[in-house]
């Protein structure tokens, strides 16, 4: 199973709101989890099952989507944001890849 | 939530061979499966490996396959890698990261800090 996340980056302001996108070529049902990684860190989860936001991680991420086509959203960006976000897939069996990563920059 | 420390990584020619180690505390180990990540210089994340918490079941990448081996001591809290045969391209930080959950609902959490593992002659 192939994932592609849309953009690859972008550049966005404090406040603004941003959405990624996350294609898998099979259906996922909503099998899908988001990461976040700030340089020299750990991945960090951030939701799971496509929508069920991981305890502790802010209320401003939203996950969203099912089948093939997901989303992740920040509703307004902050400065702890500013990394890299990659989605994984679980189907049944591994390889349980990730895509490529979108990288968020400070405009 | 628990948390996992990676160590063993380092600097290693092509063709030799390294273990990795994964030390997990704060929660029980014995009943989660495990798995190792890898990430390249500046590249994104690659899922490379597998163990059931009974260590019955072991899956791997195809690009690690036949060279590395997935084991772990629930005993010690402990998960390995066992790393031969390695090439330029198996230079990368490796991370463990714990399974959790079933179905849709499973989720890598929580990962370790990773280790380097750099092979240059």
């Amino acid at each position: 199973i192939q994932l592609t996340q849309s953009p690859s980056s972008l550049s966005a302001s404090v406040g603004d709101r941003v959405t990624i996108t996350c294609r898998a070529s099979q259906d996922l049902k909503n099998y899908l989890a988001w990461y976040q990684q700030r340089p020299g860190q750990a991945p960090k989860l951030l939701m799971y099952a496509a929508s069920t936001l991981q305890s502790g991680v802010s209320s401003r991420f939203s996950g969203g989507g099912s089948g093939t086509d997901f989303t992740l959203t920040i509703s307004s960006l902050q400065p702890e944001d500013f990394a890299t976000y990659y989605c994984q897939h679980f189907d049944t069996y591994p390889p349980w890849t990730f895509g490529q990563g979108t990288t968020v920059e400070i405009k | 939530e628990g948390q996992l420390v990676e160590s063993g990584g380092g600097l290693v020619q092509p063709g030799e061979s390294l273990r990795l180690s994964c030390v997990a505390s704060g929660f029980t180990f014995s009943i989660w499966e495990m798995n190792w990540v890898r990430q390249a210089p500046g590249k994104g994340l690659e899922w490379i490996s597998y163990i059931s918490k009974s260590t019955t079941t072991m899956y791997y990448a195809d690009s690690v396959k036949g060279r590395f081996t997935i084991s772990r001591d629930n005993a010690k809290n402990s998960l390995y890698l066992q790393m031969n045969s390695l090439r330029g391209e198996d230079t990368a930080v490796y991370y463990c990261a714990t399974l959790r959950d079933a179905g849709s609902n499973r989720r890598f959490d929580p990962w370790g800090q990773g280790t380097l593992v750099t092979v240059s002659s």
